[in-house]
């Protein structure tokens, strides 16, 4: 089936640096979207990306829509200790005849302050 | 505008049990999609709900079942727990035509 990859796994980063994640695929996809998860609680929707070479920011965040479709990047400006957690990608397409959501691995990112 | 709650978010049960979880979608959205989280395999879809009609399902086996009620608040329900079912359970809506899925704050099973 479709799977997304996401990397890094895990990101070790002092207090102000900036962060680069993104998500592959062999898979065209039609919608790209970036969700943050903290402990215990559900992912929380951050950015949506819907066309090709989309550029979107959300304050300190700013995530792109890959030209091939393929793919997506999250960027974090000036990390602060509240970025900490997991983030998501999110690819929606046809699979199997239905519109559906495939997730990715996640990356968890970790902040010292 | 209230997002999507979950009930109950923690709930511990013994293997051969079954158990039904409930969510309620964010006002106005119809489609409700329900995913499975654990540490070694991350999200997984079980399945969507639109208009009381499931409009989508995983692989997962027949024990795991849902549905949706004229209100959009939609139930999952499974039976025959085991061990391996232990994991967060979250429920996602969206409005019709759009894929923002929008996540409850889950259920946390334990599975004893």
């Amino acid at each position: 089936g479709q799977q997304l990859n996401q990397s890094p796994q895990s990101m070790f980063i002092q207090e102000g640096e900036d962060v680069s994640m993104n998500c592959t695929s062999s898979s065209i996809f039609n919608t790209w979207l970036w969700y943050k998860q903290d402990p215990g609680e559900g992912p929380v929707l951050l950015i949506a990306l819907y066309k090709a070479g989309e550029l979107t920011s959300n304050g300190r965040l700013t995530a792109q829509f890959g030209i091939t479709r393929k793919d997506s990047f999250l960027n974090i400006s000036a990390s602060i200790p509240s970025d900490v957690g997991i983030y998501f990608c999110a690819g929606r397409s046809w699979i199997q005849g239905a519109q559906k959501l495939v997730f990715g691995q996640g990356t968890r990112l970790t902040i010292n302050p | 505008k209230a997002g999507v709650t979950q009930t109950p978010r923690y709930l511990i049960k013994t293997r051969g049990q079954q158990v039904t979880l409930s969510c309620s979608p964010i006002s106005g959205h119809r489609s409700v999609s329900w995913y499975q989280q654990t540490p070694g395999q991350g999200l997984q879809f079980l399945f969507e709900y639109f208009s009381e009609t499931q409009r989508n399902k995983g692989n997962f086996p027949g024990r795991f079942s849902g549905r949706q009620f004229s209100n959009s608040r939609s139930e999952m329900n499974v039976s025959t727990l085991e061990l391996g079912d232990s994991a967060l359970y979250l429920c996602a809506s969206s409005k019709d035509n759009s894929y923002e899925q929008y996540f409850g704050p889950g259920t946390r099973l334990t599975v004893t």
